[in-house]
């Protein structure tokens, strides 16, 4: 059972450039997300999904495209990278959503995507 | 102000103190989830609290929901429970609002 797999592990672009973030996760879990973590402060939701076909903004979604086309995966695409977008990016999955709001579902994490914007 | 508040932010102790970080949340409906990030930063589930109080070996967690308020207990703390502790809060659109987290060291 491998859990909630990431890639890249780490990725380094130049301003302008687009780039797509992997997350796969092979528990049947309807619910997925993006995070990212910058120094100081607390996981930011960028995107998630309640199930496949469905997605919705987090709380920074702007330069972030995501899609759901499977259960299995949801990548976040970075359509013309910036600077601020350096960050480290997680990917987390949960059986459902309601589990997450009442405490019975445990979040799944990846391992996380290191990403330097130049 | 933070809708959710960890305290505190950085704690230092030595092996075999009792740990307790702290989290106030303004937000959220009826259950609170502990996570700990690892220095090499992978992060895992700890606790998932609706009411009163969960134990995992060492670990203890207990929430307040009239306070809005919860705590994170390690005992005999050891070197290896050297993380950061993050508390998370589940707002009514399914997303999770998180605190800073508590940086903890446990020197040997």
């Amino acid at each position: 059972n491998a859990g909630v797999t990431q890639t890249p592990k780490f990725q380094v672009l130049k301003t302008g450039q687009s780039m797509t973030l992997q997350c796969a996760q092979d528990m049947n879990h309807e619910y997925m997300s993006w995070y990212r973590q910058d120094p100081g402060m607390g996981l930011r939701l960028i995107h998630y999904s309640v199930g496949a076909g469905i997605t919705d903004q987090g709380e920074v979604p702007n330069g972030y495209n995501v899609s759901r086309s499977t259960t299995e995966d949801f990548p976040l695409r970075l359509l013309s990278a910036a600077p601020s977008q350096t960050s480290v990016y997680f990917c987390a999955s949960s059986w459902s959503p309601s589990s997450v709001l009442r405490g019975t579902g445990e979040l799944f994490f990846g391992e996380g995507s290191r990403l330097t914007v130049l | 102000k933070n809708e959710v508040e960890q305290s505190p932010q950085n704690l230092t102790a030595q092996e075999g103190e009792f740990i307790t970080i702290n989290c106030s949340y303004s937000v959220g409906i009826s259950a609170l989830h502990w996570l700990q990030q690892h220095p090499g930063g992978g992060i895992v589930s700890l606790f998932m609290l609706s009411s009163g109080k969960k134990k995992h070996g060492r670990l203890i967690a207990t929430i307040n929901i009239q306070e809005k308020h919860s705590s994170l207990h390690i005992t005999a703390s050891h070197p290896r429970d050297s993380a950061v502790y993050i508390c998370a809060v589940p707002d009514s659109n399914y997303q999770l609002i998180w605190g800073a987290g508590t940086k903890l060291i446990i020197k040997p």
